[in-house]
């Protein structure tokens, strides 16, 4: 049973371009949610969908998107970027409101 | 608006002793509790969770976590550390299992 699956692994670009990430929910989960974790902090609640629909957003600006496909996978987007959204972007899944399992995250690095 | 507080942000053990990580947390209902651990560089692993019920809950790996209303707390356990235990530890607090608000971890260091 493959548990959630993040792409690419790590990524490094440059201020102001835009970058997109990638996960795939653990099998028969139809949740996903994103946290950003900066060095040395605790994971940022940046957004989670359900059904193709965001259902609940933290504190982040609108540079920070997403979106879900019919077969529960996700995208997170970032435009504009900035020198501090260097993080771990970390992907969850589950059955709608029930325990979240992570997967191993993405490493942005932004120059 | 919902918190949570790990005092301490390294914690050093002998191999072999016991161990316990202190989390508090700040929300007006029955708070869904969480522990995660991660290790260098991945992703996060559950330990264990508390939604209701008995407040002495059993994780993975011989952990344990002890719900207090009364002192706001869910403080993690272990009898005996071992080294591969040496990681990050996160406490999160959920408002029926939406967003999770972490917080700011504590780093375990275990020594011969």
């Amino acid at each position: 049973d493959a548990g959630v699956t993040q792409s690419p692994t790590h990524l490094i670009k440059t201020r102001g371009q835009q970058v997109t990430l990638r996960c795939s929910p653990k099998s028969g989960h139809d949740t996903v949610s994103w946290y950003q974790q900066a060095l040395g902090q605790g994971p940022q609640f940046i957004f989670q969908y359900y059904e193709e629909e965001e259902r609940q957003r933290g504190n982040f600006p609108d540079r920070f998107s997403g979106h879900q496909f019919p077969n529960y996978s996700s995208e997170l987007n970032v435009n504009a970027l900035l020198l501090g959204d260097s993080a771990l972007y970390l992907c969850a899944s589950s059955l709608y409101t029930d325990t979240q399992y992570f997967g191993p995250g993405t490493r942005l690095t932004v120059l | 608006a919902q918190s949570v507080t790990q005092p301490d942000i390294h914690i050093t053990v002998s191999e072999g002793a016991s161990l316990e990580l202190r989390c508090n947390y700040s929300y007006g209902a029955t708070p869904y509790l969480f522990w995660y651990v991660q290790s260098p560089g991945q992703g996060l692993q559950l330990l264990l969770k508390y939604f209701s019920g008995d407040t002495l809950v059993q994780g993975i790996k011989g952990f344990e976590a002890e719900f207090k209303r009364s002192q706001s707390s869910f403080n993690l356990r272990k009898p005996s550390v071992h080294w591969s235990d040496a990681a990050e530890y996160f406490c999160a607090v959920a408002n029926s299992g939406y967003a999770l608000n972490f917080g700011k971890g504590t780093s375990l260091l275990v020594t011969p």
